[in-house]
């Protein structure tokens, strides 16, 4: 039972513009939610964390969005660069992950 | 700099001998530490929970005779896969839990285990 769900394996997006990356999850106990970038070969880095209390929260230029209610997360990357390709996991009180998005940005 | 580190980076061993992977936090003091494994194309997979001065909590269908995990101290723990074989290629990582300012997790830089 995949808890957390990135439904999205890739996502395309040309320099400068947005990247928004979904995450769905099953469980409303989870209390927090991280997104973590990983290049091959490396270990997860973590990028940005939201508590289930927030709703957005920003980090340059990352913002994670929390919609409780349908039990949805975001991350949104503006502008991207081509230094942001990677697969992102999102993740769920640390504990429960995604399979993952890899991200290709073009320049 | 690097909150935490894993030694060694790379292993190639002989099946049936015992890999000792060691985690490092380096300048906090984590009370738990996470194993997990990555197999390729696929999500991290956690094996198991680790709190220093007990026993590790292992996840579903990871057998702990088989992945020794210890926990010794606030700074270090320890995966041993024991009488490795070929299907325990993977790469692994350990991440230690922080509460220094926010909830976090630092990830290791992982180690590769190719077991001939």
């Amino acid at each position: 039972d995949q808890q957390v769900k990135q439904n999205s394996p890739s996502l395309s997006v040309q320099e400068g513009r947005i990247s928004i990356l979904n995450c769905d999850y099953t469980n409303s106990m989870f209390d927090y939610f991280l997104w973590y970038k990983k290049y091959p070969a490396e270990g997860p880095t973590f990028l940005i964390s939201i508590s289930s209390i927030k709703d957005k929260n920003e980090d340059g230029r990352f913002t994670v969005f929390l919609n409780k209610s349908a039990k949805h997360l975001s991350l949104h990357i503006v502008p991207s660069q081509p230094g942001d390709s990677a697969v992102y996991f999102c993740a769920a009180s640390g504990l429960t992950f995604g399979e993952g998005t890899q991200l290709t940005v073009n320049p | 700099g690097a909150v935490v580190s894993q030694h060694p980076s790379w292993v190639i061993c002989k099946s049936g001998t015992s890999v000792k992977i060691e985690c490092r936090s380096l300048d906090f003091q984590a009370t738990t530490m996470f194993w997990y494994r990555q197999f390729p194309k696929q999500s991290l997979m956690l094996m198991a929970t680790s709190n220093e001065g007990s026993k590790a909590t292992y996840e579903q269908g990871v057998e702990k005779d088989k992945f020794l995990i210890n926990h010794a101290s606030l700074t270090l723990s320890t995966l041993t896969v024991t009488s490795a074989h070929p299907e325990d290629s993977s790469f692994y990582i350990c991440s230690a839990y922080s509460q220094r300012g926010r909830e976090t997790q630092y990830f290791g830089p992982g180690t590769r285990l190719l077991v001939l």
